[in-house]
């Protein structure tokens, strides 16, 4: 079947860096999206890759390695207003997204 | 621009009663999309169009419909509610494939009681 794997929770401290953890298993391939999701909001879009290696936007990086089936987040200078939920979602050869059940990244000061 | 917009925000509805949630863009996206969200699990596609007259099922359609009669509108209706569509639901739409990215609407929080 198809699966996508990120942890659950993460805590981080204000202004440091954190790395969120995605792995997938889906029928075929053609990228993956990293969404951010605030409390009571709608996902906003942070990141698709579709070949292997680093993108990097500003404060935040998205890695993929295909042959791995992963994926991580990278967020630098952490910001109280990152608390958020991040959502790991994969294209599959029917153009599906599978969706992750997101990981709720905590920031304490 | 605003984008996607959703109404309904809230409602309740009693087992057996039907709704209809809208779903309006403005973006002229082809591609509209219905999910649902459900506490601890990813977002589920029930409903998809990839265009005006065109609709598709996705991964959990029963107990829904849509219509897709202009290029703005994207409407999911619930026939005979039921406990189990309690969820949070979005719409969002897409410029063309989902290679791309999607804007969600704002929600809409549905419990059935």
């Amino acid at each position: 079947g198809q699966n996508i794997d990120q942890p659950t929770e993460m805590t981080a401290t204000e202004g440091a860096i954190v790395q969120i953890n995605c792995t997938y298993q889906t029928s075929g391939f053609n990228g993956l999206f990293w969404y951010q999701q605030h409390a009571g909001e709608a996902p906003t879009f942070l990141s698709y890759n579709v070949l292997d290696g680093l993108e990097e936007k500003g404060r935040f990086s998205s890695f993929l390695s295909r042959s791995k089936g992963y994926s991580y987040l990278l967020l630098k200078e952490l910001q109280m207003k990152d608390s958020a939920s991040y959502l790991c979602a994969a294209l599959d050869s029917n153009y599906q997204l599978i969706w992750g059940a997101g990981t709720k990244l905590i920031i304490k000061p | 621009n605003a984008g996607v917009t959703q109404t309904p925000k809230f409602r309740i509805l009693k087992i057996g009663q039907s709704m209809t949630l809208q779903c309006a863009q403005d973006m002229n996206h082809n591609y509209m999309y219905w999910y649902r969200q459900d506490p601890g699990m990813g977002l589920k596609l029930i409903y998809y169009s990839v265009g005006a007259g065109i609709t598709d099922k996705g991964e959990v359609p029963n107990g829904y419909n849509v219509s897709r009669s202009t290029t703005e509108d994207f409407p999911l209706r619930l026939e005979l509610a039921a406990p189990s569509q309690t969820s949070v639901y979005f719409c969002a739409s897409s410029i063309q494939e989902l290679n791309t990215e999607a804007f969600f609407g704002q929600g809409t929080r549905l419990t059935v009681v």
